[in-house]
């Protein structure tokens, strides 16, 4: 049973709009969520995370929202860059259990120059 | 942050066989993780490997099918044995990023495999 979704597997975007990509979650027990970004060929780079007891966290351009009562939340990146581009996962991890972190399936941006 | 290797950066290989998929970290680690991502599908944790100790599994993976070694702090493998093509997957291993406020991981590049 997938816990973290994402249920968008592409979005596109014109250069200096606002990205937003979102992320559903099933697990309550879930404290720390973590953005990640992907480049083909390079493993998940850490981008940002937020805690549950925050509803806001951010960082340069980029803005992670935590909507606790709904179990969801979203990545805002603005401007958005063509260098952007990229495939973002979504991540829980529960009960400060940082070796255990679940992943959604992923969004694939990408920025139109 | 950690700056971590893997090899083969790409296999392909017959079902049946086994590959070995080594991952190197430049700096000494407790933990290690090794993941799976199959197609179109999320990364899945299958264990976590420490060193001197036993590899711990998740559900759903078993040590036959996916032996780990961690000889030292730096280093450890994950061997996919009797392939099929199910296991077609990026297989990557990561590290906690201990400087990193907290629960960051970091991962290697990973391992694209298909099994024909």
């Amino acid at each position: 049973d997938q816990q973290v979704k994402q249920n968008s597997p592409s979005l596109s975007v014109q250069e200096g709009r606002i990205s937003i990509l979102n992320c559903d979650y099933t697990n309550s027990m879930f404290d720390y969520f973590l953005w990640y970004k992907k480049y083909p060929a390079e493993g998940p780079t850490f981008l940002i995370s937020i805690s549950s007891i925050k509803d806001k966290n951010e960082d340069g351009r980029f803005t992670v929202f935590l909507n606790k009562s709904a179990k969801h939340l979203s990545l805002h990146i603005v401007p958005s860059q063509p260098g952007d581009s990229a495939v973002y996962f979504c991540a829980a991890s529960a009960l400060g259990g940082a070796n255990n972190l679940f992943f959604g399936t992923g969004t694939r941006l990408t920025v139109i120059p | 942050s950690a700056v971590i290797s893997q090899k083969p950066s790409r296999d392909i290989c017959q079902r049946g066989t086994s590959l070995t998929i080594q991952c190197q970290v430049d700096s000494q680690v407790t933990m290690m993780f090794w993941y799976r991502q199959q197609p179109g599908q999320s990364l899945t944790l299958i264990a976590t490997a420490n060193q001197g100790s036993e590899a711990t599994y998740e559900s759903g993976f078993v040590i036959d099918k996916f032996p780990i070694s961690r000889p030292n702090l730096t280093f450890s493998t994950l061997t996919v044995s009797n392939m099929s093509p199910e296991d077609s997957s990026i297989y990557l291993c990561s590290v906690l990023g201990s400087r990193t406020p907290p629960f960051g991981q970091f991962f290697g590049p990973g391992t694209r495999l298909t099994v024909l």
